[in-house]
């Protein structure tokens, strides 16, 4: 499977953790994205990465929440700290480009964060 | 920021009956896509739009761009049960897409 794969698929945490969200892009797709999702609601844009980039991070939280696409390996979405509020699904999108026609975001299936 | 509305907020159809789902923006739009979630599942594209009064079809899906780009619609024809899902539409605003809050379409067999 060459699409877009996120790791863990559900995640439970205590508040107070830390969690950690893995995203590999597509193959061939060098710009990864990040959304979040709450139950019955549209995705909001969190971060656009590239390799070793930050590009837009104007839907981050300012505390608690980075981001990051190393050299070598997959995305991470790191959030310190937990609160029952961080409970949502996290999606993680990726393409070859961006604002250029025919170039789709392609999203992946998702980690479904639970804070107890 | 940018924003895009759609309604309505949820739909309820019997099997066979058509569907709409509307977008709008009090600004033009750049383009617009067009997701498709399932419950439990991740969004998928399903097309874009980006020229004046554009519209597109996919087989009993048919999507349109308004004249002044500022709404879209996305219709379906006589819906099945697999079409059960939620609907986004989303404008590509610079480096991010901004989504509607969908339309959750529920078919009655």
């Amino acid at each position: 499977n060459a699409g877009v794969m996120q790791n863990p698929r559900h995640l439970v945490r205590r508040r107070g953790q830390e969690a950690r969200l893995r995203c590999s892009p597509m193959k061939g797709h060098s710009h990864v994205y990040w959304y979040r999702q709450l139950p019955e609601e549209g995705l909001k844009f969190m971060v656009y990465l590239q390799k070793e980039n930050i590009i837009d991070e104007s839907g981050m939280p300012k505390e608690r929440f980075s981001a990051e696409f190393p050299k070598e390996g997959p995305s991470i979405l790191r959030i310190q700290q937990v609160v029952r509020g961080d409970s949502a699904a996290y999606f993680c999108a990726s393409s070859q480009g961006t604002g250029a026609l025919n170039q789709p975001q392609h999203f992946g299936d998702g980690t479904r964060l639970s804070i107890l | 920021g940018q924003q895009v509305m759609q309604i309505p907020q949820y739909q309820h159809v019997q099997e066979g009956e058509d569907f709409t789902t509307y977008c709008n923006s009090s600004t033009t739009l750049s383009n617009i896509q067009w997701y498709k979630q399932r419950p439990g599942g991740h969004p998928v594209f399903l097309i874009q739009l980006v020229k004046s009064g554009e519209v597109k079809k996919q087989k009993r899906l048919t999507f349109q761009f308004g004249e002044a780009k500022k709404n879209s619609s996305l219709h379906i024809t006589a819906t099945q049960t697999t079409d059960v899902g939620t609907y986004f539409c989303a404008e590509e605003y610079g480096n991010k897409l901004v989504f509607g809050a969908g339309t959750i379409l529920r078919v009655k067999s």
